[in-house]
This record gives structure tokens, sequence and C-alpha cells, in this order.
């Protein structure tokens, strides 16, 4: 079956613009994070997605930084009047269940954003 | 403190070489799960095992091996016969049963194949 998909790919953008990075997770997967990755960094947990709960938006750096999850699949993560430190790899996973310790999390391809 | 740690930033070897990556990690959990993923240079993570903390059997798969060994804290992971294609960063990352579904990351390891 399909894996996790993300759009677009890589996206440029100028300082200031706001941008909309759009996650599809694995069919059947209730539960979805988003990640940031800066160039050589390890990943930086943003915000979780499960079912129809409330999403934990306690890695979001700024209040610049949304996301929604609409129909209980897709996702857009928003990034408002974007800077340039926001430039970096954003990735999306989803897993099957309840995302509890034990779930396995696969990883969409990222999208590569280059704030100029 | 960091909880997962990889020590080793970069490692190089030549093909056909073998290379263990490092990978200790600390938790007061009983209950716990380690992963390991790899990230080649087109970027996609690709999840490569799930261990939980009472599981601690060696596995093999192929090339791959992982040792998970509780009393040091530790799981590491072998590539044997090394080959370019196996040229990417590696992560290692800690599920805690008290963290519920957050994935805490190692900040990875660079691994180059020389031909």
């Amino acid at each position: 079956g399909a894996g996790v998909s993300q759009s677009p790919s890589n996206k440029v953008t100028e300082k200031g613009k706001d941008v909309e990075l759009r996650c599809d997770p694995i069919s059947g997967h209730t539960a979805l994070y988003w990640y940031r990755q800066s160039l050589g960094q390890g990943l930086e947990f943003l915000i979780y997605f499960q079912g129809n709960s409330a999403p934990d938006k306690s890695g979001l750096p700024s209040d610049r930084f949304s996301a929604e999850r609409t129909g209980g699949s897709v996702s857009t993560l928003t990034i408002q009047r974007t800077q340039q430190e926001d430039s970096a790899v954003y990735l999306c996973a989803s897993s099957f269940s309840s995302g509890g310790a034990s779930e396995t999390q696969y990883f969409g391809p990222g999208t590569r954003l280059l704030v100029l | 403190a960091q909880k997962v740690t990889q020590a080793q930033t970069e490692i190089s070897v030549v093909e056909k070489e073998d290379v263990t990556l490092d990978c200790v990690y600390e938790t007061r959990d009983t209950t716990y799960y380690l992963f390991w993923y790899k990230q080649p240079p087109s970027g996609e993570l690709v999840f490569l095992i799930r261990r939980n903390s009472f599981d601690e059997q060696n596995e093999i798969s192929g090339r791959y091996s992982w040792n998970f060994q509780k009393s040091t804290s530790s799981f590491n992971f072998t590539i044997t016969a090394s080959q370019v294609v196996d040229s990417a960063v590696y992560f290692c990352a800690l599920s805690e049963t008290n963290s519920n579904y957050q994935l805490i990351w190692g900040a990875g390891t660079k691994l180059i194949i020389k031909p």
C-alpha cells in the first residue's frame, strides 16, 4: 500500500510569506506527527494528532506555526510570516492506532523548505 | 541529560567492512521501546527495527543485526559486509510508556561507506 506522502517536496519562499505543507498519512493510520529537521540535526517534535482528540501542540516553536487535520486524515502545517530560521526539512509520520509507546511511526519523504 | 546518545557523529569505512553503530539510552521506565531508523541522502526516514524492553534476544535481518543489552542500556546496530548503499544517517530512538507517543531521538550517526 501507499506510504506517507507529503507535498510539496521542495518549497522556496521569501521571508514574511506564509506557507502550507501537506501530509497524507497511510490509510487507516489514526495518529499523525509533524517533525522538523534542520540541516545536519536530529528530529524536533512539532505536533501530534490522534483521531478526534485535541492535538498536542507542545512542540510548536512559535505562534506562527499551526496545523490542522481534516476528517482525521490529511494534515496541513502552516507557517505564517516565515523567517529564515524556519528553513528546514519538515517531516510527517503516521502510526496505526493510539500512538502509544509501542507504535512504529512511518515517515514521509519530507518537505524541504527554504526561506530566502 | 540526553536520554538517547549516539556518540559516533560520523563513521567512515571501506565497503565490505563490518561496522557497529552505538546507541546508549537512559530511562526509568520498565516498559519501553527502542527503534532504529535509516535516513539515506534522499531524506526519507526508513524504519528498521523496533524492540521492546522485555525482549533481549539479538535480532538478525540479512546483513543487519542488533544487540540489545539492558545491563548496559545499549542497543547497538551492526552492519556486516557493508555496501555503498548503506551510506546514510542512522537514528536510534526511545519510546517510554510514560511519554506515550513521543519518540526521543538520538542525534544520529552518519555512516559513509567508501567503494
